[in-house]
């Protein structure tokens, strides 16, 4: 069975300053998609980023990227320039390369941006 | 094209009663996948379900809880008889057919209180 682990129960960062978060995970499979989610108060789950395993070029969506290290099974988000609406839980997710298949979610880290 | 829907967004029962949770998939998605978040943790996969199948039920509790995704209609997450550990936000969400399945889409969730 797959696993998540998110190490960091909470984290803080200054507005316009970097931050990031770890998630590491265990498999056997070899091909699989990576997810960051973001959770604000308001509780809708909103996807930040996606990774596919077989690529090796890190994803990059506007001020969020991570650092894909495969062989290490680690997955990190890096938010550049935060802002005061990063403000949230973040859950890093793994699922199989299986068309229609559930995600595996870590605990989550609460991301609290400072003004 | 409007997102996953849930209703209702809470909902009280009552010890021993029947709870039932409503998600319509986005238009065009065939797979509908049920989580339950208990309070301060992650999202636990419960359900995978395609039109009139239950692909998934892994994460299901054996005793008590049923879905459903009929032909016509929303799917229907069912808990009999609740009781207070009942007590989670439940979330839907639902991905297209074919190569673009791994793309989940979430509604806004279902907190069910247990008194």
């Amino acid at each position: 069975a797959q696993t998540v682990t998110q190490s960091q129960p909470e984290m803080s960062v200054q507005e316009a300053e970097t931050v990031t978060l770890s998630c590491t995970y265990d498999t056997s499979e070899s091909n699989y998609y990576l997810f960051w989610y973001k959770q604000p108060p308001s509780r809708q789950m909103i996807l930040v980023i996606r990774q596919e395993a077989y690529k090796q070029q890190n994803a990059t969506e506007n001020r969020f990227s991570v650092n894909f290290q495969k062989a290490a099974k680690s997955f990190s988000l890096k938010i550049s320039d935060s802002q005061l609406g990063d403000t949230a839980m973040y859950f890093c997710a793994f699922m199989k390369h299986v068309q229609g298949n559930k995600l595996v979610f870590g605990a989550g880290t609460i991301l609290r941006v400072k003004s | 094209n409007a997102g996953v829907m849930q209703n209702p967004r809470h909902l009280v029962r009552r010890r021993g009663q029947e709870a039932r949770l409503r998600c319509s998939p986005m238009k065009g998605h065939s797979h509908v996948y049920w989580y339950r978040q208990l309070p301060e943790e992650g999202l636990k996969f419960m359900v995978y379900l395609q039109k009139e199948n239950i692909i998934d039920e892994s994460g299901m509790p054996k005793e008590r809880f049923s879905a459903e995704f009929p032909k016509e209609g929303p799917s229907i997450l069912r808990i009999q008889q609740v009781v207070r550990g009942d007590s989670a936000a439940y979330f839907c969400a639902s991905s297209p057919p074919g190569a673009e399945s791994y793309e989940q889409y979430f509604g806004p969730g279902t907190r069910l209180t247990v008194t």
